[in-house]
């Protein structure tokens, strides 16, 4: 079993929905989460960071850590066709430089 | 703002032979990780570097080194390349030790094919 699942996807929604994509995780010393959007054969750029648990917004997308449950989640309020990417969840243990990251989940945001 | 270069973007390579992979972190970052992340994966951690020192290893195969060179850049070298190395391979960087949670910065990356 991988420390982070991610569902794959893909996941389809119409513009202007609000998205909810999450990951659950099995090791509870992770301290740091991460969100980051993957374009086509492009590198991973950073959308949200959270150090332990709680929410935190910037504009459109609001990042959620819930560690009782090992549990993160990423919304995206009013979806745009350009939010079309795969989304990667990364995560950190602190005292440690790797990241392990999900599988990604493929979004799809229909015109 | 500048971002993290990564040279070649593109290589193609067969069997046996040698690749060498350069990264150029962004001004003033001092860490520097590398990741491969093959055909609808997520990118695997493979080794990082702080101030030119090893600081953490992955999953990097024995047949690949890196080194962290005085200007910060670092190279990825891989030898005896085999059709499993066929791959994305990402550079991050960060400033600072990478402990503190500072975060990581991701190039373009470097798509090498084996044939």
């Amino acid at each position: 079993q991988k420390e982070v699942e991610q569902d794959p996807g893909p996941l389809s929604v119409p513009e202007g929905a609000i998205v909810s994509l999450n990951c659950t995780y099995s090791n509870s010393a992770f301290q740091y989460f991460m969100w980051y959007r993957q374009y086509s054969r492009k590198g991973p750029e950073l959308l949200m960071y959270t150090y332990s648990s709680g929410n935190k917004e910037d504009g459109r997308f609001t990042a959620q850590v819930d560690k009782s449950s090992k549990y993160i989640s990423l919304f995206i309020r009013d979806s745009q066709p350009s939010d079309s990417a795969t989304y990667l969840c990364a995560m950190r243990l602190s005292g440690t430089y790797k990241y392990i990251f999900g599988t990604g989940t493929r979004l799809k945001v229909l015109a | 703002a500048a971002g993290v270069i990564q040279s070649p973007r593109h290589l193609i390579k067969e069997k046996r032979e040698t690749a060498t992979l350069k990264c150029y972190p962004i001004p003033r970052h001092d860490t520097v990780y590398w990741y491969q992340q093959g055909p609808g994966q997520d990118p695997q951690f493979l080794i990082s570097f702080y101030e030119k020192m090893q600081s953490d290893k992955g999953s990097i195969p024995d047949r690949f080194s890196a080194q962290q060179f005085s200007d910060y850049h670092s190279e990825l070298n891989m030898s005896s390349l085999e059709l499993g190395d066929s791959a994305l391979y990402f550079c991050a960087s960060s400033s600072g030790t990478g402990l503190a949670g500072e975060t990581q910065y991701f190039g373009p990356g470097t798509r090498l094919l084996v044939l």
